[in-house]
C-alpha cells in the first residue's frame, strides 16, 4: 500500500514568516493530494488539495506544489499568523479511493 | 458543504464491553465510508473501508472480528469495538465520499473519543 512520509514533525516560525511542510509518497498511482489542518480534538479540515495533473495550486496565503517524478509535494504558508498554529497532515489518495496520511507537522506561529 | 456526524462524541466503557460508533452522512449519500483511528499526537491511520451492501475491507493488521463494520444504508456506517481493552482507547474518525459529488472529496466526521477503563 501507499506510504506517506512528512517532515518536519514540528515547525516553529515567527509571525509573518513563511512555513514549508514536505511530504513524499511511494505509490506512483496515487493521484490526489490533500492537505488538512487539525486542531486538538477536532476533525481534519481540508485547506488545499492538488491533483496529479497539476504542478502547483495557490489559494491566498496557501500554496501546494507537486513533483510527480520525484513523488513529493509541499505545503507553503506565507505571512503566517498565530491562528495558523495547528497540526497539518498531508495525504495521498490511491486508486481505491483510500487516503493515507503523513505523520503530521505541528506548526507553532509565535506572535 | 456536506456534513458527516458521529455518535457518540465521547464514550467511556469498562474493559471487556463492546462499543458501537455511528457515522452518518446528513445531506448526501455515501456508498463508501472510511474508518480511521488516531492515537494522541499521531496521525490518522486507516482501519477499514466500509462499503454499502457488502463486506468491509480491512487494512493490514486490523482485526476484522474485533472491529465490526456494518454499512446498512447509504447514509449510515457503524463501527463496533468488541471486547474493548485499554489499548483500544483512541480517537475514531469516519469519513464519507459523496456518490454524486467530486470524486476525490471525502468529508470527515467530528470523531469519537473512546476511553476504555
Amino acid at each position: 500500500g501507499e506510504n506517506v512520509e512528512q517532515h518536519p514533525s514540528t515547525l516553529s516560525v515567527q509571525e509573518g514568516d513563511s512555513a514549508v511542510i514536505k511530504c513524499t509518497y511511494s505509490d506512483s498511482a496515487s493521484n490526489y493530494f490533500p492537505w488538512y489542518k487539525q486542531e486538538l480534538g477536532k476533525r481534519p479540515q481540508l485547506i488545499i488539495d492538488i491533483r496529479s495533473n497539476v504542478g502547483e495550486k495557490k489559494d491566498q496565503r496557501i500554496a501546494v506544489t507537486l513533483n510527480k517524478t520525484a513523488k513529493h509535494f509541499s505545503l507553503h504558508i506565507t505571512e503566517t499568523q498565530p491562528e495558523d498554529s495547528a497540526v497539518y497532515f498531508c495525504a495521498a489518495k490511491e486508486n481505491f479511493n483510500k487516503f493515507y496520511f503523513g505523520s503530521g507537522t505541528k506548526l507553532n506561529v509565535k506572535p | 458543504g456536506a456534513v458527516v456526524s458521529q455518535h457518540p462524541s465521547r464514550v467511556i466503557c469498562k474493559s471487556g464491553t463492546s462499543v458501537k460508533i455511528e457515522c452518518r452522512s446528513l445531506d448526501f449519500q455515501a456508498t463508501t465510508m472510511f474508518w480511521y483511528r488516531q492515537f494522541p499526537k499521531q496521525s490518522l491511520m486507516l482501519m477499514a473501508t466500509s462499503n454499502e451492501g457488502s463486506k468491509a475491507t480491512y487494512e493490514q493488521g486490523v482485526e476484522k472480528d474485533k472491529f465490526l463494520i456494518n454499512h446498512a444504508s447509504l447514509t449510515l456506517s457503524t463501527l463496533t469495538v468488541t471486547s474493548a481493552h485499554p489499548e483500544d482507547s483512541s480517537f475514531y474518525i469516519c469519513s464519507a465520499r459523496d456518490i454524486a459529488g467530486e470524486w476525490n472529496e471525502q468529508f470527515f466526521g467530528p470523531g469519537t473519543r473512546l476511553t476504555v477503563l
